[in-house]
């Protein structure tokens, strides 16, 4: 299947603190989508990308559909002790929707 | 309220028992989907289903069956499971594209020992 570099795979930031995470793919992507997983929990779509160059906000967060349609990034802006989770980028070359490996975030207060 | 049951939501068994995992959504999607979620690897689909009768193998299907004789239900099938399949399993579900906001399960967390 397709592969998806996610990085960094962990980051431990203070409370109040800025996020950056980003995804690459070695193919094109028709769609990006960043998700969220609590503990215990299933991912949740935090924002979906369509196309190429696309920036949207979601309170917070804002995330971006590269120009070349192979790679996504997500900022997190002030983080709060909630943002903690795993985050996932996941996108379609095809049909199929391949996650990449996770961003594991922790806030220290 | 809309959303994705799954049971059991924990599984402890034994290699070659065979095992059901359900799951059903009320959302009336057309597009379910089964993940498994391993440390370091993110979620690898198993199979996915664009909608009644039709099923389509993911990443790593191998061990896996899975059917689609209604659209709200997609079990995971485990013939004859082996200590690999140790993970923690997600169903989702969403529109027939795909690409719109899938709905996850709870999760199902499954030892083989």
């Amino acid at each position: 299947g397709q592969q998806l570099n996610q990085s960094p795979q962990s980051m431990f930031i203070q409370e109040g603190e800025d996020v950056s995470m980003n995804c690459t793919s070695s193919s094109i992507f028709n769609t990006w989508l960043w998700y969220k997983q609590d503990p215990g929990e299933g991912p949740v779509l935090l924002i979906a990308l369509y196309k190429a160059g696309e920036l949207t906000s979601n309170g917070r967060l804002t995330a971006q559909f590269g120009i070349t349609r192979k790679d996504s990034f997500l900022n997190i802006s002030a983080s709060i002790p909630s943002d903690v989770g795993i985050y996932f980028c996941a996108g379609h070359p095809s049909r199929q929707l391949t996650f990449g490996s996770g961003t594991q975030l922790t806030v220290l207060p | 309220e809309a959303q994705v049951t799954q049971n059991p939501r924990y599984l402890i068994t034994v290699t070659g028992k065979k095992l059901t995992v359900t799951c059903s959504q009320n959302m009336n999607h057309e597009y379910m989907s089964w993940y498994r979620q391993d440390p370091g690897l993110g979620l690898r689909q198993i199979y996915y289903s664009m909608n009644v009768e039709v099923t389509d193998k993911g990443d790593v299907p191998e061990g896996y069956k899975v059917s689609r004789k209604e659209k709200r239900n997609f079990p995971l099938i485990l013939e004859s499971p082996s200590p690999n399949q140790t993970s923690l399993y997600f169903c989702a579900s969403s529109t027939w594209t795909g690409a719109d906001t899938q709905y996850f399960g709870p999760g199902t967390r499954l030892t083989v020992l």
